[in-house]
């Protein structure tokens, strides 16, 4: 069975500093994929980043980084000085790559930076 | 970004009457999924379809019945509405499967707060 973890339900930081949001997955896939999604206070679900299995290469956007495990079935997501506007709901969520396209979301990280 | 409506975009009912949401897009995109939120569960699928007239449960399909006879439009419908089906609902769509069998990303709708009282 496939399940993603995130363990932190809320964060709150002040502007500027750094924050990482845990996402744990489990799966019995050879291929699978990850993802990250953002939904801020307006309600939208707004795609961060999609990543494959078969890339461990960490991943920067921005002040956005994300850092792949598979050793340790971790998809961590750091924001780097954060922001004001980066408080929101993050979601972590999963994707095996054998012939399905469901998609198994965490229960999601609440961001708040406080100015 | 992607061209997804949600139709309505808020709706109180009571108990026991039939509710229909519509999803709406301009993608030409094969693949729709309806998911509900709830406090504590994240999304969870609720059904999907593949196709024009092709469809499949999700986790939590109970109590919920779905249609697609246009590539652009994928209803979901509660044959008789309840008070724990009170949620967000959210469509999403995503491209065809592509050439290497990958699955594609999906990109969701503004979303749909239904209320049942």
């Amino acid at each position: 069975a496939q399940k993603v973890t995130q363990a932190q339900t809320e964060i709150s930081v002040v502007e500027k500093e750094d924050v990482t949001l845990d996402c744990v997955y489990e799966t019995r896939d050879t291929t699978y994929y990850l993802f990250w999604y953002k939904q801020p206070p307006s309600g939208e679900l707004v795609f961060l980043i999609r990543r494959n299995s078969f890339d461990e290469q960490n991943e920067i956007s921005g002040r956005y980084s994300w850092n792949f495990q598979k050793s340790t079935s971790s998809f961590n997501f750091t924001i780097t000085a954060s922001q004001v506007v980066d408080s929101a709901v993050y979601f972590c969520a999963l994707s095996g790559g054998s012939g399905t396209y469901k998609y198994i979301f965490g229960t999601g990280t609440r961001l708040k930076v406080l100015a | 970004d992607a061209g997804i409506t949600q139709s309505p975009r808020h709706k109180v009912t009571e108990t026991g009457t039939p509710v229909t949401l519509r999803c709406h897009q301009t993608e030409n995109h094969r693949y729709m999924y309806w998911y509900r939120q709830d406090p504590g569960h994240g999304l969870r699928l609720i059904h999907y379809s593949y196709g024009v007239k092709d469809t499949d449960k999700g986790e939590v399909s109970d109590g919920y019945s779905v249609s697609r006879s246009k590539t652009e439009d994928f209803l979901l419908t509660l044959e008789s509405a309840t008070s724990s089906q009170t949620s967000v609902y959210f469509c999403a769509i995503s491209e065809s499967r592509g050439s290497s069998g990958n699955t594609d990303t999906q990109y969701f709708g503004p979303g749909t707060r239904l209320t049942v009282l």
